[in-house]
This record gives C-alpha cells, structure tokens and sequence, in this order.
C-alpha cells in the first residue's frame, strides 16, 4: 500500500526565511506521480506541482522549488524568501498509475506540514 | 474557466440524519473524486467517478455512497450520520487520462458539523 510521510506537523519562520517541507513515501510501483498541495485558510486545496517517477529533475518556480529523490523515496519543497501570504498547510500526495489503463486512481496525502510565516 | 463549485458550503445535522453534498466538476472534466478532511485522519480518499460508474473506492462504511450524472456532476450521500462524519468534504475533478498523473483540482468543500 502507498504511503506518504509529512514528519513536520508544523514550522513558524521569519518572513524573509528559507524553508523546506519534508516529503517521504511508499510504493511498490515503479510508476507513480508525486503532488504538492496548498491549503490556505479558506480551505480550497491548491495545486503546485505535479512530478511523474521517472523524471528526478529538480524544477523551480519563482520562490518554490522541489527536489525529487527516488533513491531516499523523497520529494521535498522549498520556499526561498517566505512571504507572509506562504502560510498555509502545505500536503505531499502520492498518486500510483492504474494498470487496467481506465485512469482510475487516489490520492494518498500525507497529514501536512502547517506553515506560519510571521512577519 | 469556471472552478470546482460545491454546495453547501456548511451543513448542520443531527445524529441519524442523511445528508447530500452536490460538486460540480470543471466544464470538460468527466472524473470527480471525493475526499473527506478531518483534524484526526487527515485528508482521505472516499470515491472515484468517471462516466456515471464508480471506478474507485476508499475504505469507508457502505453509509457513505455516491453518484455522478451525466453532465459530469457528482453527489455523495451519507446515512445515518454519526458524530464523527463531521469533516469537510473535499470534491475534485480532473480530466481523463490514464495513468494517475492528472492534478486534480478541488473545490471549496463543504463542512458538514454533525450534533
């Protein structure tokens, strides 16, 4: 069964601050895809990036950046320079591809990581 | 383009009630997910639909059903509701590729408080 693991319930940074979130999971599969999601305070979860197991390079976004690892099983994210309006709950999720080929899959999310950017 | 809508977006019901959460899916996107968010289980996978026929199905009891039409629109039912059904519930739709690499995107949920 697939699992993923956010290990930091929460962080508080300074604004200005770098901070990294911390992604592991679990597959059996060799195909899978790998998520990023904001939740800000309103509750809408947020897409940021989607990253597929055969592609270990690292993308960067603006200020947001992730760092794919299959040999440690990571997918980490960091924010360069925090802004206040970076807090959030931020979740790693897992998505492993159907094998019938009928598209149907989950997502296996992890708890979430809460960031507070205090200004 | 048109986001995920859900409605209600709150809900207030008593044990042994039943309740129904509608989602409307982004205009093109055939497959809606369901997920349910509470502070102790974190976000969970309910159930998958694409084409009016449930694909996928996470672990929750039978009371927890769903339907989608043929405009792509999606409802989730509960029964007999119970104190710990109280969550948001998160819709999501997406387009159909195969595979599992779709983003899905959410809406806003609905908070179902259960007394």
């Amino acid at each position: 069964a697939q699992k993923v693991t956010q290990a930091q319930t929460e962080i508080s940074v300074v604004e200005k601050e770098d901070v990294t979130l911390d992604c592991v999971y679990e597959t059996r599969d060799t195909t899978y895809y790998l998520f990023w999601y904001k939740q800000p305070p309103s509750g809408e979860l947020v897409f940021l990036i989607r990253r597929n197991s055969f592609d270990e390079q690292n993308e960067i976004s603006g200020r947001y950046s992730w760092n794919f690892q299959k040999s440690t099983s990571s997918f980490n994210f960091t924010i360069t320079a925090s802004q206040v309006v970076d807090s959030a709950v931020y979740f790693c999720a897992l998505s492993e591809a159907d094998d019938s080929g009928a598209g149907s899959y989950q997502l296996t999310f992890g708890k979430g990581t809460k960031l507070s950017v205090i200004p | 383009k048109a986001g995920v809508t859900q409605t209600p977006r709150y809900l207030i019901k008593t044990r042994g009630q039943q309740v129904t959460l509608s989602c409307s899916p982004i205009s093109g996107h055939r497959s809606v997910s369901w997920y349910q968010q509470t502070p102790g289980q974190g976000l969970q996978f309910l159930f998958e639909y694409f084409s009016e026929t449930q694909r996928n199905k996470g672990n929750f009891p039978g009371r927890f059903s769903g339907r989608q039409f043929s405009n792509s629109r999606s409802e989730m039912n509960v029964s007999t509701l119970e104190l710990g059904d109280s969550a948001l519930y998160l819709c999501a739709s997406s387009l159909p590729l195969a595979g599992g690499q779709n983003e899905q995107f959410f809406g806003p949920g609905t908070r179902l408080t259960v007394l």
